[in-house]
């Protein structure tokens, strides 16, 4: 079935770079995202990259994707303590509707 | 432009009551999504609504869990009776199209089942 799996904590000091690594199952998928929940908030997509891509770049996020492996990863760069949140890695699943989400990483980012 | 509307934010319940939830969409977008999230995991789907049909509902459990989308535009979910394993966040969320295409999915803040 489908899955998705991510490192659960990641802490990183203010300024330093953040990589936040996803793997997935469905190699049907034609679309992975990234997610952002702040506490207490619902989730905010932050960017995406289509399945035929090998990277994508927006500002300070960049999504590497390695479509052999599976392998999705979000580079946050020159962290900042307001990034400091949950961050789910997600697919679309077979039917290409709903989203799968993997169980997501919290990102600590200290002053 | 509004964001996904849902109340209440907070609910705690005994267990063996009901409960229900209520999500109004970005105007103007067909598809509407139910998502529960438990402490500590990824949102999971319960149930998809296109205008009022449903698209996929096989992860709702239907013994005690009820959605429906009158009029496609607004959107209700029931629990009948409440499990202590319910407790979570329930995220409504809505998009112009569920099709292959992508398009994004706007998420509502949730409400907080607390079942004791």
């Amino acid at each position: 079935g489908e899955d998705v799996e991510q490192s659960l904590f990641l802490s990183v000091r203010e300024g330093d770079s953040s990589v936040i690594n996803c793997t997935y199952t469905d190699s049907s998928s034609t679309y992975l995202y990234w997610y952002k929940q702040e506490p207490g908030a619902g989730l905010q997509l932050l960017t995406y990259i289509f399945s035929n891509m090998d990277m994508k770049q927006d500002q300070r996020l960049t999504v590497l994707l390695n479509k052999k492996d599976k392998h999705l990863s979000l580079r946050i760069a020159d962290t900042q303590t307001g990034d400091s949140a949950i961050y789910f890695c997600a697919e679309r699943d077979q039917a290409g509707t709903a989203l799968i989400f993997g169980k997501g990483t919290t990102l600590s980012v200290s002053s | 432009e509004a964001g996904v509307a849902q109340s209440p934010r907070y609910k705690i319940i005994e267990k063996r009551q009901s409960v229900a939830f209520w999500c109004n969409p970005i105007s103007g977008h067909a598809t509407l999504y139910w998502y529960q999230q438990i402490l500590g995991q990824g949102p999971k789907l319960l149930i998809q609504f296109q205008n009022n049909g449903v698209v996929d509902d096989s992860q709702l459990p239907k013994d005690r869990f009820s959605a429906e989308r009158l009029k496609g535009v607004d959107s209700t979910l029931k629990i009948q009776p409440a499990k202590l394993e319910d407790s979570a966040v329930y995220l409504c969320a809505s998009s112009h199209s569920g099709g292959v295409s992508n398009t994004e999915a706007f998420f509502g803040q949730g409400t907080r089942l607390t079942v004791v």
